[in-house]
């Protein structure tokens, strides 16, 4: 089992542009999640899917929409990159509710957007 | 929403010794408090966990604690190797899907 894959890992944007992340997960989790992670603030979780055709906001969703056409794939994606979004982009599935079940992160992705 | 306040920010420890990170939490409701270790470059992962019906929780040398009166919980790693060296994160929720993280204790094992 792959667990949780991420692409991509590295990406440098301009600002303006649009881009998608994509995550995957093969351990048929129904929950999944979206973070970043920036520098003494810990992670914070931006959408996040309680299930396939499901997504809702997190803490930090402004500038972020999500997709989750399918039940092992959760989507980010980036309309208008700015600075701000500079980040380590993680995402997470997790087999119960996030609050009481383990979450299994990806790798990460580093977002530049310059 | 919950509000969860980690500290210390660093924590440099010889090895062998103890550490210990501490977590405060606001939303009294909260009833779930994982710990995850992020070594440099990788993913998070969970080390321990505890429920709010349980005062203290032992895994080999980590132990979490848990107050509830005083809304505070922590970790503590006894006999430090350099392979503890990471950052830790201590998180909260209510239930309601959202973990709320802690900013991070980057710890340091000196050999």
């Amino acid at each position: 089992n792959a667990g949780v894959t991420q692409t991509p890992k590295f990406r440098v944007l301009k600002t303006g542009q649009s881009m998608t992340l994509l995550c995957a997960q093969d351990m048929n989790h129904e929950y999944m999640y979206w973070y970043r992670q920036d520098p003494g603030m810990g992670l914070r979780l931006i959408h996040y899917s309680v299930g396939e055709g499901t997504t809702a906001k997190g803490e930090v969703p402004d500038g972020y929409n999500v997709s989750r056409l399918k039940k092992q794939n959760f989507l980010l994606g980036l309309e208008s990159a700015a600075p701000s979004q500079t980040s380590v982009y993680f995402c997470a599935s997790s087999r119960l509710a996030g609050d009481t079940g383990e979450l299994f992160f990806g790798e990460g992705s580093r977002l530049t957007v310059l | 929403g919950e509000n969860v306040e980690q500290h210390p920010s660093t924590l440099s420890v010889q090895e062998g010794d103890s550490a210990v990170i501490k977590c405060t939490y606001s939303d009294s409701a909260s009833n779930y408090f994982p710990w995850y270790k992020q070594e440099l470059g990788k993913r998070p992962q969970l080390i321990i966990d505890i429920r709010s019906n349980v005062g203290e929780k032992k895994d080999q040398r980590i132990a979490v604690t848990l107050n509830k009166t005083a809304k505070h919980f922590s970790l503590h790693i006894t006999e430090t190797q350099p392979e503890d060296s990471a950052v830790y994160f201590c998180a909260a929720s209510r239930g309601d899907y959202k973990l709320s993280f802690g900013a991070g204790t980057t710890v340091t094992v000196r050999a």
